[in-house]
C-alpha cells in the first residue's frame, strides 16, 4: 500500500523568502507519480507541479520546484519568492497503480503554509 | 474550459436525512472521481468512473453512499440516512485519459455537508 507523509503541521515564511515543505513517501510500485496540490481557504485543490518517477530531472513550474531524491522516497515542494497569496494549505500526493481506480490520488495530511509580510 | 462545478457549496442537513450532490466535470473528461476531506485530512478516495460506468469503489463508500454518472457526462453524490460522521468536504475531480503519463485531476470547489 502507498504512504504520503508530510511531518510539518504549519510553516511560517516571510515574503519573498524561499520556503521547502516536505515530502515523503513509501510505495513497492517502480512506476509512480508524485504530486503537489495547494488548498486555499475556499477549498478547491489547485494543481502545481507533477514528477514521475522515471523522471530524471525534478520538476518546475514557474516559482514551484520538486526536489525528487528516488533513493531517500521524498519529493520535497520548493515554492521561491513567497508571496501573500502563497498561504494556504499544500497537499503532496501520489498516483496509485492501480488503473482501474483511474489511478487516483492518495494524499498526505497536509502543510499549512502562512507567508508573512 | 470552465472548470469542475459542484452544487451545492454548502449543504447543512439534519441526521437520517437523505442528501444528493451535484458535480460537472470539465466537459472533455472521461474520467470522474469522488473525494472525501475531513478535517486536518488530505482528500480520500470514495469511487471512480470512467465515462457511464462505476470501475472502483473505495471501502469508505458505505451502502449508505451510492454515485451515478448517467451518460457520462455530470455525476451525483447520494448519501441516505445521514450521520454525524459524514460530516465532511466531498471533492469532485475529472482528468482526461488522453492526459499522458500525468493523469492531471482538475478539482471542484467542493460541496462542505454538514450534519446536524
Amino acid at each position: 500500500a502507498q504512504k504520503i507523509t508530510q511531518t510539518q503541521p504549519g510553516m511560517f515564511v516571510q515574503e519573498k523568502e524561499a520556503v521547502t515543505l516536505d515530502c515523503t513517501y513509501d510505495t513497492s510500485d517502480q512506476s509512480y507519480g508524485l504530486f503537489w496540490y495547494k488548498q486555499p481557504s475556499s477549498g478547491e485543490m489547485i494543481f502545481l507541479i507533477y514528477q514521475g518517477s522515471y523522471d530524471e530531472q525534478n520538476a518546475t513550474e514557474g516559482r514551484y520546484s520538486l526536489n525528487f531524491q528516488k533513493a531517500r522516497k521524498s519529493a520535497n515542494l520548493v515554492i521561491s519568492a513567497s508571496q501573500l497569496g502563497d498561504s494556504a494549505m499544500y497537499f503532496c500526493a501520489m498516483r496509485e497503480a492501480n488503473s482501474n481506480s483511474g489511478y487516483a490520488l492518495n494524499f498526505g495530511k497536509g502543510t499549512s503554509l502562512l507567508v508573512t509580510p | 474550459d470552465t472548470g469542475v462545478s459542484q452544487d451545492p457549496r454548502h449543504k447543512i442537513t439534519k441526521r437520517g436525512q437523505n442528501v444528493t450532490f451535484r458535480c460537472d466535470p470539465i466537459s472533455e473528461h472521461n474520467r470522474l472521481y469522488w473525494y472525501r476531506q475531513t478535517l486536518g485530512q488530505g482528500p480520500e478516495f470514495l469511487t471512480y468512473f470512467q465515462n457511464e460506468a462505476q470501475l472502483e469503489k473505495s471501502r469508505l463508500l458505505s451502502d449508505r453512499f451510492s454515485a451515478e454518472r448517467p451518460k457520462g457526462s455530470f455525476s451525483t453524490l447520494e448519501i441516505q440516512r445521514t450521520e454525524q460522521g459524514d460530516s465532511a468536504m466531498y471533492l469532485c475531480a475529472s482528468s482526461s485519459s488522453l492526459a499522458g503519463v500525468t493523469y492531471e485531476q482538475y478539482f471542484g470547489p467542493g460541496t462542505r455537508l454538514t450534519v446536524t
